[in-house]
């Protein structure tokens, strides 16, 4: 089983709905956790950090369910720009950093 | 302010041969970290800097990589005798002071072993 797990897509959505993404992982030390996007041929890049009372950045929202051990990402009236691979991250045990293998978002005009 | 650098943005090289690849993390981030990413897949963690003292190195994939850092800046990932399965992006990222925080990535090396 993946430290990181992720459904991988592709979620192809009309503009302006709303999408959801889950996350799982496996270590219950973990303490940190993030959304990445990353984009075609890009370096990935802090979406927003996910705290354990849920977090709200415009039109993205992030919650942290520890005893489920999952995380999600709730993206609202989704924009074309919106389209790119959302990585989930969790702090793992140490010093480690587990990435997912991120989910594909395609949005269409 | 100026991002995480890295160099060379491509490289090619042949079956055995080593290569070095370089990161300039932002100035004033302690935490330095590589990672490797092959096509379509998610980022593999190789290792972690704190300072100039690697206290996690186990996600390298053998003996035939190797990382250093110097001044607690700059840092260099050596991949020996490469295989064709080293083929990746190595991404290099920084963060000010402790992993669980935001980590910024630079453009990454596009290394490709013919």
């Amino acid at each position: 089983r993946k430290e990181v797990e992720q459904d991988p897509g592709p979620f192809n959505v009309p503009e302006g709905a709303t999408v959801a993404f889950n996350c799982t992982y496996s270590n219950s030390a973990s303490q940190s956790f993030f959304w990445y996007r990353q984009d075609c041929r890009k370096e990935p890049k802090l979406l927003m950090s996910v705290y354990s009372s849920g977090n709200e950045d415009g039109r993205f929202t992030a919650q942290l369910n520890r005893a489920s051990q999952y995380i999600s990402l709730l993206i609202r009236d989704s924009k074309l720009s919106d389209s790119a691979t959302y990585l989930c991250v969790a702090g793992g045990g140490g010093f480690k950093t587990i990435f997912g293998a991120g989910t594909r978002l395609f949005v269409k005009a | 302010g100026a991002g995480v650098s890295q160099s060379p943005s491509n490289k090619v090289t042949e079956k055995g041969k080593d290569v070095e690849l370089r990161c300039d993390p932002i100035s004033g981030h302690t935490a330095l970290y590589w990672y490797r990413q092959s096509l379509g897949q998610g980022l593999e963690f190789l290792i972690y800097f704190q300072g100039n003292s690697a206290p996690d190195k186990s996600g390298l994939p053998s003996d035939r990589f190797s990382a250093e850092r110097t001044g607690g800046s700059v840092s260099t990932l050596t991949i020996q005798r490469t295989q064709q399965e080293d083929s990746a992006v190595y991404l290099c990222a920084s963060s000010l002071n402790r992993p669980r925080e935001t980590q910024y990535f630079g453009p990454g090396t596009r290394l490709l072993v013919l």
